[in-house]
């Protein structure tokens, strides 16, 4: 059974759509994780969500937003597509409520390009 | 913003013992410093994580000395299945509250 998955694997859109990426864990855990890396392999963090917390990065432009219907799920939407949003998007999860303190297993990824 | 650096790329031959620097000098006193490597067309994956001193798991060594700025990862034996992107993450301090960075990431090349 997949641990973290994600969908779609693939994602093409053209500029100034909206789009979502979706995330689904069966781990049980409490933490989950989005991540963006980008064509030179930078792994940058974007959020990290639990149930009574959402820890946003800062230089995340407020076109994405994380939304959980529950536990097992944390979705990525973003609003207002760019070229510069074209990379790898992982969502990951933890044990715990401590973000990053645990181990973290992380989804095969999504690609997404925008034209 | 300080920031987490390692070395880009690396190479080593099978059989030996391939050691990864992870510079960190404003690591948060709480935080620990964890390890992930990461395949092509994957998602990273748990290596190692540590605090301070040294750390050992069946993969690899973990040491980080006493003032904590810097961590090494160490692979024993490195073999073909071992050529990978390797990358620190680490929580930094600031006055803006803490921060979590992964390392640039270092990509190990294992030659035959």
């Amino acid at each position: 059974d997949t641990a973290v998955s994600q969908t779609p694997k693939y994602l093409v859109t053209q500029m100034g759509n909206d789009k979502s990426i979706k995330c689904e864990q069966n781990l049980g855990h409490d933490t989950m994780y989005w991540y963006k890396q980008d064509s030179k392999k930078f792994l940058k963090i974007m959020f990290s969500y639990n149930n009574k917390e959402l820890i946003i990065n800062e230089t995340v432009p407020n076109r994405f937003s994380p939304k959980s219907p529950d536990k097992a799920h944390l979705n990525l939407h973003i609003n207002s597509l760019e070229l510069g949003d074209s990379a790898v998007y992982f969502c990951a999860s933890s044990q715990g409520t401590a973000p990053f303190y645990n181990e973290q297993f992380f989804g095969p990824g999504t690609r997404l390009t925008v034209l | 913003l300080a920031k987490t650096t390692q070395p880009i790329s690396m190479d080593s031959y099978e059989g030996q013992e391939v050691n990864i620097t992870c510079s960190h000098n404003n690591i948060a006193t709480n935080d620990y410093i964890t390890w992930y490597q990461q395949f092509p067309s994957q998602g990273p994956r748990f290596i190692i994580q540590g605090y301070k001193t040294k750390v050992t798991n069946e993969v690899a060594s973990l040491f980080i000395p006493a003032d904590r700025k810097s961590s090494t990862l160490s692979l024993p034996r490195v073999s073909l299945s071992d050529t990978a992107v390797y990358y620190c993450l680490v929580g930094d301090s600031s006055d803006t509250g803490n921060q979590f960075y992964f390392g640039t990431g270092t990509s190990l090349t294992v030659i035959p």
